[in-house]
Parts: structure tokens; sequence; C-alpha cells
């Protein structure tokens, strides 16, 4: 079946550093793959989205590639902030369909 | 960018009633919203895809007629929980996509406490 994972359930990491998520898919070649950030008890709210025919995309201190060798997409964030501490989701709809897949998030703690 | 509202934003109800919810676009017109449930450290799952004008279609394991959708406008669609149990308590999040941008604009979810 098509899946989406991101491998890290959590990640903490110190202020200022470059914070890495990644987001795998499996038995489907998305047209696309987007990024959300989710906060506690909040919807997710739209970040980037990325093209199967772009490498990368960037928007302020974040930054997406889009791997399609690897099945991969990975998610940066420069300079990290304890503001950026949330759950970030990867999503993408399987080829033909408008149903989005969600990855099971990645939640990120940037500690002070 | 579009902006997609719900109401209530929590609600708490007994046993055995109806709970309705709705979800709006407010400065954009959805032929087609969704509807999404998550439980506590899980992602979201798709529960149907409400269509205005249309019969809503429902994922495998969602029964149509304990979670009842009705899109009467471009601007709202309504998620009706009949007949609720403590099971069905969850957050519910509703999204729209503005025609042609292929980005989900997300509701700020409804948490649904069943007592």
């Amino acid at each position: 079946s098509q899946k989406i994972e991101q491998n890290s359930e959590a990640l903490n990491i110190q202020e200022g550093k470059t914070a890495t998520l990644t987001c795998n898919y499996t038995n489907y070649s998305p047209a696309y793959l987007q990024w959300y950030r989710q906060d506690p008890g909040r919807g997710p709210v739209f970040l980037l989205l990325i093209r199967e025919n772009e490498k990368e995309k960037r928007k302020e201190r974040l930054k997406v590639t889009f791997d399609t060798t690897l099945k991969q997409s990975l998610f940066h964030i420069t300079a990290s902030q304890p503001a950026d501490s949330a759950t970030y989701l990867c999503a993408s709809p399987p080829s033909g369909t408008y149903k989005y897949i969600f990855g099971t998030g990645t939640r990120l703690k940037v500690l002070a | 960018g579009a902006v997609v509202s719900q109401h209530p934003s929590w609600v708490i109800c007994k046993s055995g009633t109806s709970v309705k919810i709705e979800c709006r676009s407010l400065d954009f017109q959805a032929t087609t919203m969704f509807w999404y449930r998550q439980f506590p450290k899980q992602s979201l799952m798709l529960m149907a895809t409400s269509n205005e004008g249309s019969k809503a279609t429902y994922e495998q394991g969602v029964e149509k007629d304990k979670f009842l959708i009705n899109h009467a406008s471009l601007t709202l669609s309504t998620l009706t929980v009949t007949s609720a149990h403590p099971e069905d308590s969850s957050f519910y999040i509703c999204s729209a996509d503005p025609d042609s941008t292929d980005t989900q604009y997300f509701g700020p979810g409804t948490r649904l406490t069943v007592l």
C-alpha cells in the first residue's frame, strides 16, 4: 500500500542549530510533497510545497528537498528557535487522487 | 493565504446525543472539503470528502450513517456525529483546497469529548 513515513517521532536540538526532518514515501510516486506545522490542539498550517521536478525549495529559514531516487524529502530549519518547536507533518496525494496521505509527524523541540 | 474556520472549537456532550461541527472557507469558494480525525499523538486520518451539491465520499471503515456530511454551499460543510459514544471522542479537522493551488488549508480543529 502507499505510505508516507517520518522516521523520527521526536527530535531535540539546541537553539541556533539546523533541524533536519525526513519524510520517505513507498509504493507510489507523488507529483508533489507538502510540509505542514501543527501546534498542540490546532490544525496543520501549510509551510512549503515541492514538486517532483524541483530539487529544492526555500522560504526564509526553511528549506525542502525532494529526491525521487531515494524516495525522500528532507525539511530543514536553519538557525532554529524555541518558537519552532512543534510537530511537522509531510503529506502528499497518491498519483491520480486528491486525497492526502499524511506522515505520523516529527515532534521537534528546540532547546534554549 | 486561504482561511478556513471551524465551529465550535471544542464540545463536550453526553453519550447518545448528536453534535454538529461546521467548516467554513472564509475568503474562497471550495467545491470540495475534507474531514479528518486525529487521535492523540497520531497523524491525520481522512474520514470523508465533502462535495458541494452531492453526496460525500467516505473512506473505508467510516460509517456514513454515523458521520453525516452536508456541503450545502461553496463555503460551508458540516459534519454531524450522530448518537455519539465515548470512542468518538477525538480531534476533528476540516480542510479545503482553493481551486488550482494543490494546497489544502486546514481549519483550527474541533475537540469532541463524549462523556
